[in-house]
């Protein structure tokens, strides 16, 4: 059964950082590329950042560019998102994401609350 | 950036009824393969989105074929007859031809009467 399992969210002052993990089981992880999904309180899905297996290709969102850094430990089955000078408009439940057939499987997110 | 329109924002059906959601797409989604990645996402109320359909009309692994899929280059719909109440939540359109950015439509919530 393929899991996702994110970790690392909570309160955060504007200007700090913060760095989610996910850890992948179930299949192959260095295999399939990965993302990190975002949803603010309220509102639709917004793709935030994309890795190829290999770490050979990453994009960002225009909105997230320059302050977020996405990176993967395939020995460690495991994907991150380094969060500097956050925002409050970056407070939401972040996702990661399996790049398949679509994206095919999600975690069941983490919370970022970025508020003084 | 490709903008996905999702419509309608909402609707209400009977149960064992049918809905049509509809997606365009503000640019082609033809690939340079020749495959068009749009794929559909249902958002049960708590839960974390789930595929439904990929490039168009593929049902995901364990999706009943009470739902549908059909469409191509910028109009798609999504159809689900027979309407069961596990059915409720927020159905997304999203594309993965051009990116980045991956994008998603802004969503349709489904409601049972």
């Amino acid at each position: 059964e393929v899991q996702l399992v994110e970790s690392g969210g909570g309160l955060v002052q504007p200007g700090r950082s913060l760095k989610l993990s996910c850890v992948a089981s179930g299949f192959t992880f260095s295999n399939y590329g990965m993302n990190w999904i975002r949803q603010a309180p309220g509102k639709g899905l917004e793709w935030v950042a994309y890795i190829s297996s290999g770490s050979s290709y990453i994009y960002y969102a225009e909105t997230v560019k320059g302050r977020f850094t996405i990176s993967r430990d395939n020995a460690k089955n495991t994907l991150y998102l380094q969060m500097t000078s956050l925002r409050s408009e970056d407070t939401a439940l972040y996702y990661c994401a399996r790049s398949g057939r679509g994206f095919d499987y999600w975690g069941q997110g983490v919370m970022v609350t970025v508020s003084s | 950036d490709v903008v996905m329109t999702q419509t309608p924002v909402s609707l209400s059906v009977s149960l064992g009824g049918q809905v049509s959601i509809s997606c365009r797409s503000s640019q082609s989604l033809v690939h340079n393969n020749g495959n068009t990645y749009l794929s559909w996402y249902l958002q049960k109320p708590g839960q974390s989105p789930q595929l439904l359909i990929y490039k168009v009309s593929n049902r995901f692994s364990g999706i009943s074929d009470r739902f549908s899929g059909s469409g191509s280059g910028t109009d798609f719909t999504l159809k689900i007859s027979r309407v069961e109440p596990d059915d409720l939540g927020v159905y997304y359109c999203g594309q993965g031809t051009q990116y980045p950015p991956f994008t998603f439509g802004s969503g349709t919530k489904l409601e049972i009467k």
